[in-house]
């Protein structure tokens, strides 16, 4: 089975800084990730997407990942931040496999919160 | 095109009763996924239809039942309410059953008193 973790609940960040919001998973097989974001009443946003080639993964609104097999991480990031960014992310994993069948399994989100 | 659409955007509800959720998928999409997503936790996975047939399912109780329709449009019943339902409910609408390009709706807010 999959499990994602995702190791800070907030994160406070002040505006223009950088921020990295942590994720690991686990699996047995191989697997795609996934970054949402999901802004007050809304639903899930893409923000990014692993599936294969190149480990460093560039998203929307700046962000970008890093997929790290060995440390079983997918950690955000972004070098500056804007208010607008205030949200909730997420941290999901589907598996590859050819069953046709793949759910994703999220993380329990992190709130970022940037102030001025 | 248009996006995914869900209906009610809230919904309040006693103990016991029974609900319907509706979802709309995006244009060209025929499989629908449906998530819970409780006060402060990640979305979980409640089952997925593809071309009109339950494809998967997650860790749910039968009370949680679907349906998608021939125009690829969904529905989400739950039986016999109880407040632990109390949840934001997600629609995801995708072309096939992967989850490379998955679309989400904004969700209807469930609560049951």
């Amino acid at each position: 089975a999959q499990s994602v973790t995702q190791l800070d609940s907030q994160v406070p960040v002040f505006e223009e800084a950088p921020v990295e919001l942590r994720c690991n998973y686990s699996s047995s097989v191989s697997v795609y990730l996934f970054w949402y974001v999901q802004y007050p009443n809304q639903g899930l946003q893409l923000l990014l997407k692993y599936l294969s080639g190149s480990t460093l993964v560039k998203g929307i609104n700046g962000f970008e990942a890093e997929f790290n097999k060995s440390q079983t991480s997918f950690h955000l990031r972004k070098p500056s931040v804007h208010i607008s960014d205030t949200a909730e992310y997420f941290c999901a994993v589907s598996d590859r496999g050819n069953t046709g069948f793949q759910k994703l399994v999220f993380g329990t989100g992190t709130r970022l919160l940037v102030s001025p | 095109e248009t996006g995914v659409t869900q209906s009610p955007t809230h919904l309040i509800k006693t103990r016991g009763q029974q609900v319907t959720l509706r979802c709309s998928s995006q244009s060209g999409h025929n499989t629908v996924s449906w998530y819970q997503q409780a006060l402060g936790q990640g979305p979980q996975f409640i089952f997925q239809y593809y071309r009109e047939e339950e494809n998967g399912r997650g860790n749910f109780p039968p009370r949680f039942s679907g349906l998608q329709f021939p125009n690829y449009s969904s529905e989400l019943n739950v039986n016999a309410l109880e407040l632990d339902d109390s949840a934001l409910y997600l629609c995801a609408s995708s072309q096939g059953r992967g989850n490379e390009k998955l679309f989400f709706g904004s969700g209807t807010q469930l609560s049951v008193l």
